[in-house]
């Protein structure tokens, strides 16, 4: 499979715990994305990447969110002290910039929820 | 800043038509459109970069009116598979790449 890869898949934590997500995405996509979708709600901007540099964060974002992407391949978005409004699903999506038509890949998602 | 989506939902019969709205408040370098199944990643439909432009493929085509403040995605002949959510993607600055999501439409055809 070659399509953008998300893991784990489900995870549940406990409030205060940190948690890691990783997303694999087409190899040589040089664009990585992450987005928090809630239930009903359009996909929310997080961040993104242009190889491995994070060219925006979302000023919406608290500092307990941080997300890297070492050597432009695969990347990790991190939570530090959860808290139960991070429950959602955290979507991963590639591209690449020459591309004509820019389309996201998207990952099928790692859903968080904290008790 | 999101854009403002219209309907929120709709329920149709399968064969008939509808019509979705993606509108923001300022200008639009470009706008992309996706659709969501129930428990699944969103999928690419098209991209539109140019006022005035009107694409589609199949039964599924969209316009970017001449502003480039509002998009529209028309379904035509809907089948039981076009059900789902569609998201507009828009990007505000040429170049980004950086795509803000609409409120989402979600769509049920139905036998």
């Amino acid at each position: 499979d070659t399509g953008v890869s998300q893991n784990p898949r489900h995870k549940i934590t406990k409030r205060g715990q940190n948690v890691t997500f990783r997303c694999d995405p087409i190899s040589e996509h040089n664009r990585l994305y992450w987005y928090r979708q809630t239930l009903g709600q359009g996909p929310e901007f997080l961040t993104y990447f242009q190889n491995e540099a994070q060219l925006e964060k979302s000023r919406l974002l608290s500092d307990r969110f941080s997300a890297e992407r070492p050597k432009g391949s695969f990347s990790t978005l991190e939570i530090q002290r959860t808290e139960q409004g991070d429950s959602a699903m955290y979507l991963c999506a590639s591209s690449l910039v020459s591309a004509n038509t820019g389309e996201l890949f998207f990952g099928e998602g790692s859903r968080l929820t904290v008790l | 800043q999101q854009p403002v989506q219209s309907p929120q939902a709709v329920i149709l019969r399968e064969g008939e038509d509808a019509v979705i709205n993606c509108s923001s408040s300022k200008a639009l370098y470009s706008v992309h459109w996706y659709r969501q199944k129930h428990g699944e990643a969103p999928v690419f439909l098209m991209i539109l970069l140019k006022g005035g432009e009107q694409k589609g493929h199949d039964k599924i085509s969209a316009s970017f009116n001449e502003k480039k403040q509002q998009s529209s995605l028309y379904l035509t002949a809907s089948q039981l598979s076009y059900s789902g959510t569609y998201f507009c993607g828009t990007e505000a600055t040429s170049g980004t790449y950086k795509y803000i999501f609409g409120t989402g439409t979600r769509l049920k055809v139905l036998a």
